[in-house]
């Protein structure tokens, strides 16, 4: 059975501080990862996507993954109150159109 | 990015009627469609998978004469809850595929409420 797994947290960090969310997943097959944020009684909005081993930057967000270790990380620099969501980690295999499969989330709580 | 768009945001209805949601791509095509339900505190939970011009494939638990879907083109989907109950109140959110990565992106939801 294909999952993604994620601690639930609450993840609770100070204003300004690095925020690190992580997540594993269990099939080798997948081939794309995704970060979306969503806030509470909102729809999940996607922030970052990485494709390849290593790191991937975008403005505070960096993307981490190794698939030797089906591991994939989010890294949020200078936490902000409003970076304060759930997390959701999601992985595919990019076959067909198949769905992706999902992690529970992590809320992650930005405390100023 | 990609703009998708849903409508209503909200509706509460009588128990008994049906409610029809639409779904829209507005800067892209999408093949595929996908339409979730979360209850709150909870996962998202897939309900069922649509491509345009084909029958929707449902997931299990799912009833597909309940939740009737139709994907008639590559911008726009409907579901549509008919005799909808109070079990059925419940945040509505498509989500529709990105060629070429296959990214998913998603509607701002509905939010059901069933008196």
């Amino acid at each position: 059975q294909k999952e993604v797994e994620q601690n639930s947290g609450p993840l609770s960090v100070p204003e300004g501080a690095i925020a690190s969310l992580n997540c594993t997943y269990s099939d080798r097959g997948s081939q794309s990862f995704f970060w979306y944020r969503q806030y509470s009684g909102k729809s999940p909005e996607l922030i970052m996507s990485i494709y390849s081993n290593g790191d991937k930057e975008d403005g505070r967000f960096t993307a981490q993954l190794n698939k030797a270790s089906q591991y994939v990380s989010l890294l949020i620099r200078d936490s902000q109150p409003s970076d304060s969501a759930t997390y959701l980690c999601a992985a595919a295999r990019n076959s067909g159109n198949t769905p992706l499969v999902f992690g529970k989330g992590t809320r992650l709580s930005v405390i100023a | 990015g990609a703009v998708v768009s849903q409508h209503p945001s909200w509706v509460i209805c009588k128990s008994g009627t049906s409610v029809k949601i639409e779904c829209r791509s507005l800067d892209f095509q999408a093949t595929t469609m996908f339409w979730y339900r979360q209850f709150p505190k909870q996962s998202l939970m897939l309900m069922a998978t649509s491509n345009e011009g084909s029958k929707a494939t449902y997931e299990q638990g799912v009833e597909k004469d309940k939740f009737l879907i139709n994907h008639a083109s590559l911008t726009l989907s409907t579901l549509t809850v008919t005799s909808a109950h109070p079990e059925d109140s419940s945040f509505y959110i498509c989500s529709p595929l990105k060629a070429p990565n296959n990214e998913q992106f998603f509607g701002p939801g509905t939010r059901l409420t069933v008196l």
